[in-house]
């Protein structure tokens, strides 16, 4: 069970928009940056988001993030069947990183 | 460009140790150093510990400080996580990801990830 908490799954259909939320404390996503990782099946995890909501290059802006207190979310807009995947949010607290329980996301 | 390129899959007894590897290029060495995080089937990511490749100081996971050891061979640029005391439920897909780590500001994202290496636990 991790200290990061995140919906099972979430369910939506081709073009609309989905958030997952990833609901923390005062210790870690509350004075942390949170970051996402995209985990398409079969596949090695990728960065999504870092620094709560900042993009690496290649990750089209289809994808966000925010944070708001001790809680964060991850947006996902124009909902394509590519996007099925598993996601999770991690940030750190004193001194250990913590993963999300991850949500997976179907797109009906 | 960054790469991060992990050992093959270990089949292993319960008991046992296993030792991975991860041979990192493209990136200054000094600056990053590398978390390993693990994924049992079907299960959540599992960040397993961080070591700097600066200098070799460690962090471990709460739950795995004692069985798991870090540690990196500048000379050659590859990191290791070696496992000790092997059961079944360390069965998991083991990666290696760029981070770094500092004291006041804590971890960088985990931008790049190894291939992942399956180790697998079984009598």
């Amino acid at each position: 069970q991790s200290v990061l908490t995140q919906s099972p799954s979430v369910s939506a259909a081709p073009g609309q928009k989905v958030t997952i939320s990833c609901s923390g404390s005062t210790s870690n996503i509350g004075n942390n940056d949170v970051s996402w990782y995209q985990q398409l099946p079969g596949t090695v995890p990728r960065l999504l988001i870092y620094d709560n909501n900042k993009r690496p290059s290649g990750i089209p802006a289809r994808f966000s993030g925010s944070k708001s207190g001790t809680s964060a979310t991850l947006a996902i807009t124009g909902l394509q069947t590519g996007d099925e995947a598993d996601y999770y949010c991690g940030t750190w607290s004193d001194s250990f990183w913590v993963f999300g329980g991850g949500t997976k996301l179907t797109v009906l | 460009q960054v790469q991060l390129v992990q050992s093959g899959a270990e089949v292993k007894r319960p008991g046992a140790s296993v030792k991975v590897s991860c041979k990192t290029s493209g990136y200054n060495l000094m600056t990053y150093g590398i978390s390993w995080v693990r994924q049992a089937p079907g299960q959540r990511l599992e960040w397993m510990g961080w070591i700097s490749g600066y200098n070799g100081h460690t962090n471990y996971a709460q739950k795995l400080e004692g069985r798991v050891i870090l540690t990196t061979d500048t000379s050659t640029r590859t990191f290791y996580m070696e496992l000790r005391s092997l059961t079944s439920d360390d069965t998991a897909m083991y990666y290696c990801a760029r981070a770094d780590y500092d004291f006041w500001t804590g971890f960088t994202p985990f931008d790049f990830w190894g291939q992942g290496s399956l180790v697998t636990v079984s009598s």
